[in-house]
């Protein structure tokens, strides 16, 4: 009974393919987020969806795209991937963006 | 300007020994929220505790405690009597209410020695 259960955990992949990763909350929360955490453990936000709808997107190259099929779920799919993209992403749910955010394990991202 | 400044990029203590984990934020909402967030070195970001900008009182919870001070734009964590399972990355976070925005600070690396 996984709160925030994301895959995959690790997704070794060359550079230039597409890949998603996936995120499913059952804590029945209406926000879901997606992060990336560099090498030096910055977290930086990407996206938030409120209720599937889009409330925060901060730069990201438009390579990145989060979907959110239901309020329970939120994917990310990453086209062309970079060398740079390597990072340990995060997704994370919660009540509305000023309540703690509950996260899921990450998933860490070797672009080779 | 960052808005959330952690400046301790690393601490080493002793077990046993108290130590201060500074967070200085920046806003100009009137209405926000302060959170610390702690990542083992297993890599989970555990949720540790939430404030809103109304309420200063301190909070303690065990070995943990935390101090607001808005007139400092202070939000300082300390760990009383540190174990070594408290070596972790920590995260101060702030909330925005009316822009929407989050921020985490760039975190904390606790470093607590036998």
């Amino acid at each position: 009974d996984t709160a925030v259960s994301q895959t995959p955990k690790y997704l070794v992949t060359q550079m230039g393919n597409d890949k998603s990763i996936k995120c499913e909350q059952n804590l029945g929360h209406d926000t879901m987020y997606w992060y990336k955490q560099d090498s030096k453990k910055f977290l930086k936000i990407m996206f938030s969806y409120n209720n599937k709808e889009l409330i925060i997107n901060e730069t990201v190259p438009n390579r990145f795209s989060p979907k959110s099929p239901d309020k329970a779920h939120l994917n990310l799919h990453i086209n062309s991937l970079e060398l740079g993209d390597s990072a340990v992403y995060f997704c994370a749910s919660s009540h509305g963006t000023v309540y703690e955010q509950y996260f899921g394990p990450g998933t860490r991202l070797t672009v080779t | 300007a960052q808005k959330v400044t952690q400046a301790q990029t690393e601490i080493s203590v002793v077990e046993k020994e108290d130590v201060t984990l500074d967070c200085v934020y920046e806003t100009r909402d009137t209405t926000y929220y302060l959170f610390w967030y702690k990542q083992p070195p297993s890599g989970e970001l555990v949720f540790l505790i939430r404030r809103n900008s109304f309420d200063e009182q301190n909070e303690i919870s065990g070995r943990y405690s935390w101090n607001f001070q808005k007139s400092t734009s202070s939000f300082n964590f300390t760990i009383t009597a540190s174990q070594v399972v408290d070596s972790a990355v920590y995260f101060c976070a702030l909330s925005e209410d009316n822009f929407n925005k989050f921020y985490f600070g760039s975190g904390t690396k606790l470093n607590v020695k036998p």
